[in-house]
């Protein structure tokens, strides 16, 4: 079956320090890919996707993420994380022709301290 | 722009009763809405597809009479838990997607369902 796997459920980092969330997927197709946001309280909110072209994709708020395909990773960055990018982060992909079935990630929930 | 909102936020009703959830695109046109459920620490898990004027696709295990998907125009999708139990207790979810760009979905801020 197809799944999506966050590595880590929790994350805590310092202000200004760098972050990796990594996602993984399990599907052989072809596959739009997704990061989604939801900051406490609020929806989930589109970060940044990929759906074909340069690998590197740059989506709001400095995060950008990497496509790479023999490795089925799609892992989320960011070189600066400040203390309002506290949230928790889904990673979800779309197999192409699935009609819009996304498959989610468990979520990784990141805490900055300030 | 492509905003969706769901109504009520949360909601609190006794087992056997019947609970309506609302999902409107506020300033856009929703082709396809979706609908998810959500455990405490879990992902997102699709329930249905809804395409306006036809009938909803469930996914596997999602019982059709147990979950009432009605899409009656381009910017309303309601979803009705009939007969409630405690056990479907969860955070419901709608997406939709715009005409214009169907593989990005835009998420509703949930609906938290608690069955006594």
């Amino acid at each position: 079956a197809q799944s999506v796997s966050q590595h880590n459920h929790h994350v805590i980092l310092s202000e200004a320090a760098s972050l990796e969330l990594g996602c993984n997927y399990s599907y052989g197709g072809t596959v739009n890919l997704f990061w989604y946001v939801q900051y406490p309280g609020q929806h989930l909110q589109l970060l940044l996707k990929y759906f074909s072209g340069d690998p590197l994709v740059k989506g709001i708020k400095g995060f950008e993420a990497e496509f790479i395909k023999s490795k089925f990773s799609f892992n989320l960055r960011k070189p600066s994380v400040q203390w309002s990018d506290t949230a928790e982060y889904f990673c979800a992909v779309d197999p192409v022709g699935s009609q819009g079935n996304l498959i989610f990630g468990k979520g990784t929930k990141l805490s900055v301290k300030p | 722009g492509a905003v969706v909102s769901q109504h009520p936020s949360w909601v609190i009703c006794k087992s056997g009763t019947s609970v309506k959830i609302e999902c409107r695109s506020l300033d856009f046109q929703a082709t396809t809405m979706f609908w998810y459920r959500q455990f405490p620490k879990q992902s997102l898990m699709l329930m249905a597809t809804s395409n306006e004027g036809s009938k909803a696709t469930y996914e596997q295990g999602v019982e059709k009479d147990k979950f009432l998907i009605n899409h009656a125009s381009l910017t309303l999708s309601t979803l009705t838990v009939t007969s409630a139990h405690p056990e479907d207790s969860s955070f419901y979810i709608c997406s939709a997607t715009l005409a214009t760009e169907q593989e990005t979905q835009y998420f509703g801020p949930g609906t938290r369902l608690l069955v006594l």
